[in-house]
């Protein structure tokens, strides 16, 4: 089975701090997502990254910024945090990007509150 | 651009009763489309997916979707519903760029006795 592993499940930061949030995959998936879910708003796309060291923009990137310098690992980052920032993260990866028809396997998400 | 709208934010039914969640997609291509189930503090979980072989798809835990392209409606089904099937259910469509998803804004079952 898939592993998709969130470092976090509940974090809590102050205002301005530089956030991170780690994700972490045992399938060797080159692709990989971070979304936020918010309620009645189901899940936007923040960034996506097909590659290592290669990302792309989603839906909503203003604030965030992402990182891939491994495979198996994508990191999310808010470079200063902000009170609507406060949402539910969710990782997700999937099998290459040639292959379609491939579905997303998510982690279990973090909760991060914003204070 | 592709898109999933999900008709009803909240469904209630019976325990036993039919569950019928709904999604219409819009799409320039045709379109691959997947059911996710979230239940409460976890990540999504892949119900079923739709890869054009058939129009009528069978996933885990008893739930079924059917692809109409003339009503471009992939709606998802259960003869009988149980109190563990009480979570939310996301639409998604692959949108385009391989592998991206663009995800509904899902529905949330209750189920009743």
């Amino acid at each position: 089975d898939v592993k998709v592993t969130q470092s976090s499940r509940y974090l809590v930061k102050r205002t301005g701090e530089k956030v991170f949030l780690e994700c972490v995959q045992d399938m060797d998936h080159e692709n990989m997502f971070w979304y936020r879910q918010d309620p009645g708003l189901g899940l936007r796309l923040i960034y996506f990254s097909y590659d290592v060291k290669m990302k792309e923009k989603g839906d909503i990137p203003e604030g965030y910024s992402v990182s891939r310098e491994k495979k198996e690992r994508f990191s999310l980052i808010l470079e200063s945090a902000s009170t609507n920032q406060t949402s539910m993260y969710l990782c997700a990866s999937s099998s290459p990007l040639n292959r379609v028809n491939q579905p997303q396997h998510f982690g279990d998400g973090t909760r991060l509150s914003i204070l | 651009a592709q898109s999933v709208t999900q008709l009803g934010s909240h469904v209630s039914v019976s325990e036993g009763a039919l569950v019928l969640l709904r999604c219409n997609y819009s799409s320039s291509v045709p379109p691959y489309l997947f059911w996710y189930v979230q239940y409460p503090n976890q990540g999504l979980q892949l119900l079923l997916k739709y890869t054009s072989a058939a129009t009528l798809v069978k996933g885990i835990n008893g739930f079924e979707a059917e692809f109409k392209k003339s009503e471009t409606s992939f709606h998802l089904t259960k003869p009988s519903a149980h109190m563990s099937d009480a979570a939310e259910y996301f639409c998604a469509v692959e949108a385009g760029t391989a592998s991206k998803l663009t995800f509904g804004t899902g529905t949330r079952l209750q189920v009743t006795l």
